[in-house]
């Protein structure tokens, strides 16, 4: 089954341990990104990938860090969490066509992070 | 990067048609015009998507201007599930998405 694997679903921690969220796609997809999504603030983007070993910033990128050394998957790491980084949290993932794109984004389940 | 804007809330009758609007007003040539829903706080879902020809697909129809710079997406008969928030969304690299038009459907 296609899909976005997000783990964990659930996450409690405290303020200052690093802590990582995995996410991984079966789809051979060449593009990846994080939300963030807060109440009343829609989805907002962290970062995104468009292919290994190519990442840019979104919207939101202050604290977050993100790797993307093989094609499936793509990590958002927070070294230093902190209570304002608590929040819903997407990956999504694409086929990136340069010739102007026609293919849907597929999130995964989110992963909520509550930072104490 | 062709950004877009939505009313914040819509309401519509069961059964009905609901019409979405979204302003795109700086869509590029080949930029797609791209609409997601989000029930509750799951992942969103696609719904459609087109460049410059209307579409429709079993969820959903979407028309789009003949200047590209606004369209409608277009649930033919609403029912109470798809009470969602709506995301028009114009394909760039950086796929941003904004706040969303809350749709409530009512009985």
């Amino acid at each position: 089954e296609a899909q976005v694997t997000q783990n964990p679903r659930y996450l409690i921690t405290v303020t200052g341990k690093k802590l990582t969220v995995t996410c991984s796609q079966n789809m051979n997809h060449e593009y990846m990104s994080w939300y963030r999504q807060d109440p009343g603030l829609g989805l907002r983007q962290i970062y995104y990938s468009m292919n290994v070993e190519a990442t840019d910033k979104g919207d939101v990128p202050e604290g977050y860090k993100v790797s993307r050394k093989e094609k499936r998957n793509f990590p958002l790491i927070l070294e230093s969490p902190s209570p304002n980084q608590t929040s819903l949290y997407f990956c999504a993932s694409s086929s990136f066509l340069w010739q102007g794109g026609n293919s849907p984004l597929h999130f995964g389940n989110g992963t909520r992070l509550t930072v104490t | 990067d062709a950004k877009t804007t939505q009313p914040p809330s819509m309401d519509c009758a069961e059964g009905r048609a609901a019409n979405l609007p979204c302003n795109h007003s700086t869509i590029s040539g080949n930029e797609y015009v791209y609409w997601y829903r989000q029930i509750h706080s799951q992942g969103p879902q696609y719904i459609i998507h087109g460049l410059k020809n209307n579409e429709t697909n079993e969820m959903a129809s979407l028309i789009i201007t003949e200047d590209r710079k606004s369209s409608t997406l277009i649930l033919p008969h609403a029912t109470l599930r798809d009470t969602a928030v709506y995301y028009c969304i114009v394909r760039v690299i950086d796929m941003r998405f904004g706040a969303g038009t809350r749709l409530t459907v009512k009985p």
